[in-house]
C-alpha cells in the first residue's frame, strides 16, 4: 500500500537561512512524487515534482526537492526562507499504475523575520 | 487559466440539515475528488469519480454521497449534517491520462461549520 510520512508538524527557520521540509514516502511500483503549497484559507498549489531523472527537482517561488531512492525520500529545500514562505507544506505520492495521490498529514513552516 | 471552483468558501449549517458542496471545473477532465483537510490529518479522500454517473468510495466515506450527473460538475452531499463533519473541504480533478506529470488541480476549498 501506498503511504507519505511528513515526520515534523512544524519546522521554523529565520528569514534568510536554508530550509528543509522532509517527506518518505512507500508505493510498490516506480514512484510520481508532489509538493503541493497551501496559504490560509486557500487550496492547495503545486510546487514541483519528480517523475524520472535528475534526482533534484526545481519547482515554483526558488523551492526544489531531492529524490533519494534508497532512502525514499523526496525532501523539500529552500537556499534562502522568505517569511512570505510561511504556509503549510504537503507531500504526495503517486503509484505509476494508478490515479489516487496520498498526501502526507502536512508540515507547517514559519519562517521568522 | 484553469480552474476548479467551489461554490462555497464558507457555510455553517445545523445538526441534521442535507448539505451540498458544489465543484466545477473547466478543463474537461475525466477525474473529479473530493477531499476533507483536518489538523493533524493531512487530507483524506471521501469520494472519487472517474466518470460521469461513476463513483467510488475513498477511505471515509461514512456520511456522505456525491453525484457526478456532467463531466465538469462533482457535489459531496452530507445527508445528515453532524458536528465531526466540521472540516475544510477540498475539491481536485485531473485528466485520465496516467503519464506522470499529471498532478491534481484544486480548488480554493469550503470550510464547513455544522452547529
Amino acid at each position: 500500500a501506498q503511504s507519505v510520512a511528513q515526520p515534523e508538524d512544524q519546522v521554523n527557520v529565520a528569514e534568510g537561512n536554508p530550509l528543509t521540509v522532509k517527506c518518505t514516502y512507500s508505493v510498490s511500483g516506480n514512484p510520481y512524487l508532489f509538493w503541493y503549497v497551501q496559504y490560509p484559507n486557500r487550496g492547495l498549489q503545486f510546487l514541483l515534482k519528480y517523475i524520472t531523472g535528475d534526482n533534484l527537482v526545481k519547482g515554483s517561488y526558488g523551492f526544489e526537492a531531492e529524490f533519494n531512492k534508497s532512502q525514499t525520500s523526496f525532501h523539500l529545500k529552500k537556499p534562502s526562507a522568505l517569511v512570505s514562505d510561511s504556509a503549510l507544506y504537503f507531500c504526495a505520492v503517486r503509484d505509476s499504475g494508478t490515479y489516487k495521490y496520498i498526501f502526507g498529514t502536512g508540515t507547517r513552516l514559519k519562517v521568522l523575520a | 487559466d484553469v480552474k476548479v471552483t467551489q461554490s462555497s468558501r464558507y457555510l455553517v449549517k445545523r445538526t441534521g440539515e442535507k448539505v451540498f458542496l458544489e465543484c466545477v471545473q473547466d478543463m474537461d477532465h475525466e477525474n473529479m475528488f473530493w477531499y476533507r483537510q483536518d489538523p493533524g490529518l493531512g487530507l483524506r479522500l471521501i469520494y472519487f469519480s472517474y466518470d460521469v454517473k461513476m463513483k467510488e468510495k475513498g477511505d471515509i466515506p461514512e456520511g456522505y454521497s456525491v453525484s457526478r450527473e456532467k463531466k465538469e460538475r462533482f457535489s459531496l452531499i452530507l445527508e445528515s449534517a453532524s458536528t465531526n463533519q466540521t472540516s475544510m473541504y477540498l475539491c481536485a480533478s485531473s485528466t485520465r491520462i496516467l503519464g506522470p506529470g499529471y498532478g491534481y488541480t484544486f480548488g480554493s476549498g469550503t470550510r464547513l461549520t455544522v452547529v
